[in-house]
C-alpha cells in the first residue's frame, strides 16, 4: 500500500516567521493530497488541498506545493500566527474512489508570540 | 454545515467487554469511516463503508468489526476489548462527487483496563 511520511515531528517557530511542513508519498498514482490541522482536543478539518496536475495551491497564509517527479508534497504557512499552533496531518489517496487516505504520522507546531 | 458526532467522548472498558462505538452524520454521506488515533502513528484506517451494508477494510482491521443498517449510522465493534486497543477513535464521512473532504466527529477516547 501507499507509504505517507511527514517531516518534522515537531516545529517552533517564533510568531510572524514561516512554517514549512514536508511530506512524501510511495506510489506514484496517488492523485490527491489534503492536509488536515487538529488543534488541542478538536477534530481535525481540512485546511488545503491539492491534485495531481496542479503544482500549487494557495489560500491566504497557506500554500501546497507538489512535486509529482520527486513525489513529494510540502505545506507553507507565512506569517505564523499563534492560533496557528495545533497538529497538522498529510494525507494521500491512491484509491480512485477517494475513500482509501493514508495519513503522514502528523507535525506539532508551535507558534511563540 | 456538516455534523458528524460520536455516542461517547470518554469510554473505559475491562478487557474482554464488547465495545460498540457508534457514530452519525446528517448530511446524507454514503461515504463513512473509523480510525484509531495514536502518538507519533497518525490517523490509521480501520475500516470504510461506502454504501448500507456495504464494508471494506482499511489498514488495522484486525480485532474490530463494523456494522452500517442505515445510511447516517457507523458503528464500530470491538468484539473482545483488549488493552492494545486504548486509544482515540474518530468516525468521518464523506459525499461523493469531485470533493474528497471527509468530516470528522469529535472522536472517542477508550481505555480498556
Amino acid at each position: 500500500g501507499e507509504n505517507v511520511e511527514q517531516h518534522p515531528s515537531t516545529l517552533s517557530v517564533q510568531e510572524g516567521d514561516s512554517a514549512v511542513i514536508k511530506c512524501t508519498y510511495s506510489d506514484s498514482a496517488s492523485n490527491y493530497f489534503p492536509w488536515y490541522k487538529q488543534e488541542l482536543g478538536k477534530r481535525p478539518q481540512l485546511i488545503i488541498d491539492i491534485r495531481s496536475n496542479v503544482g500549487e495551491k494557495k489560500d491566504q497564509r497557506i500554500a501546497v506545493t507538489l512535486n509529482k517527479t520527486a513525489k513529494h508534497f510540502s505545506l507553507h504557512i507565512t506569517e505564523t500566527q499563534p492560533e496557528d499552533s495545533a497538529v497538522y496531518f498529510c494525507a494521500a489517496i491512491k484509491d480512485w474512489s477517494g475513500n482509501q487516505f493514508y495519513f503522514g504520522t502528523g507535525t506539532s507546531l508551535t507558534v511563540i508570540p | 454545515d456538516v455534523k458528524v458526532t460520536q455516542s461517547s467522548r470518554y469510554l473505559v472498558k475491562r478487557t474482554g467487554e464488547k465495545v460498540f462505538l457508534e457514530c452519525v452524520q446528517d448530511m446524507d454521506h454514503e461515504n463513512m469511516f473509523w480510525y484509531r488515533q495514536d502518538p507519533g502513528l497518525g490517523l490509521r484506517l480501520i475500516y470504510f463503508s461506502y454504501d448500507v451494508k456495504m464494508k471494506e477494510k482499511g489498514d488495522i482491521p484486525e480485532g474490530y468489526s463494523v456494522s452500517r443498517e442505515k445510511k447516517e449510522r457507523f458503528s464500530l465493534i470491538l468484539e473482545s476489548a483488549s488493552t492494545n486497543q486504548t486509544s482515540m477513535y474518530l468516525c468521518a464521512s464523506r459525499g461523493t462527487g469531485r470533493s474528497y473532504e471527509q468530516y470528522f466527529g469529535p472522536g472517542t477516547r477508550l481505555t480498556v483496563t
